[in-house]
């Protein structure tokens, strides 16, 4: 089965400007996740969305970061403005059986200059 | 809130065994997984156990679970190149719904 696609895999900007980024999770899979991942970290849940409803956004940096999963499928993740301290990779991840089965994309690594 | 501590680094020979070693705080845990991530890849499920186990072995990973000291520990047996990466040790969060990381352990295997 294909994987959970994401995009881009690289960005690089300058801060106080915008990006977002995109995922496509598997197919069929109702629950999607976005994790950002600080160098020599692990990654930290942002959000997650069962179908297109939030299920838990308590990470989410709201002044800054928003996140939609419009008809419960693909998913963006905007950060306005950017700041030097987001610098990180993005990841999504998507469950169609609860956490155990969650799958991992490859991720967007978001360089902020 | 849970918190989940894993040391940093460790470094074997090819050939030899590794242990990774991971501690976590929350005792109402029911699963307890090991990520493992490949540079430039995302994070890939290797096991995970149910908290009613001592221990679950899968070929060459084996994985030990102190419930009492909320110790948790995965094995790898006859460690080769391929298996040089960071692992992640992840809990539940307390809803049970996500997944909360250890800041990894960096396995580096040499010939």
């Amino acid at each position: 089965e294909a994987g959970v696609a994401q995009s881009p895999r690289y960005k690089i900007i300058e801060k106080r400007q915008s990006v977002a980024f995109w995922c496509n999770p598997i197919s069929g899979h109702a629950t999607l996740y976005w994790y950002q991942q600080i160098l020599g970290q692990g990654p930290k849940l942002l959000i997650q969305f069962q179908n297109n409803g939030v299920v838990d956004d308590s990470q989410l940096p709201k002044d800054r970061f928003s996140a939609e999963r419009l008809k419960g499928v693909d998913s963006t993740l905007k950060i306005q403005p950017a700041k030097l301290e987001d610098s990180a990779v993005y990841l999504c991840a998507s469950s169609g059986k609860g956490v155990t089965e969650a799958f991992f994309g490859q991720g967007t690594r978001l360089t902020v200059v | 809130g849970e918190d989940v501590e894993q040391s940093l680094f460790l470094s074997v020979r090819e050939g030899d065994s590794s242990v990774i070693n991971c501690t976590y705080t929350d005792s109402s845990s029911t699963y307890l997984y090991w990520y493992k991530q490949e540079p430039g890849a995302g994070l890939q499920l290797l096991t995970y156990i149910f908290s009613n186990m001592d221990m679950k072995q899968d070929q060459r990973l084996t994985v030990l679970l102190n419930k009492k000291d909320k110790h948790l520990s995965l094995r790898i047996a006859d460690t080769q190149t391929g298996d040089s990466a960071i692992y992640f040790c992840a809990d539940l969060n307390q809803a049970g719904t996500a997944l909360i990381f250890g800041k990894g352990t960096t396995l580096s295997v040499s010939s």
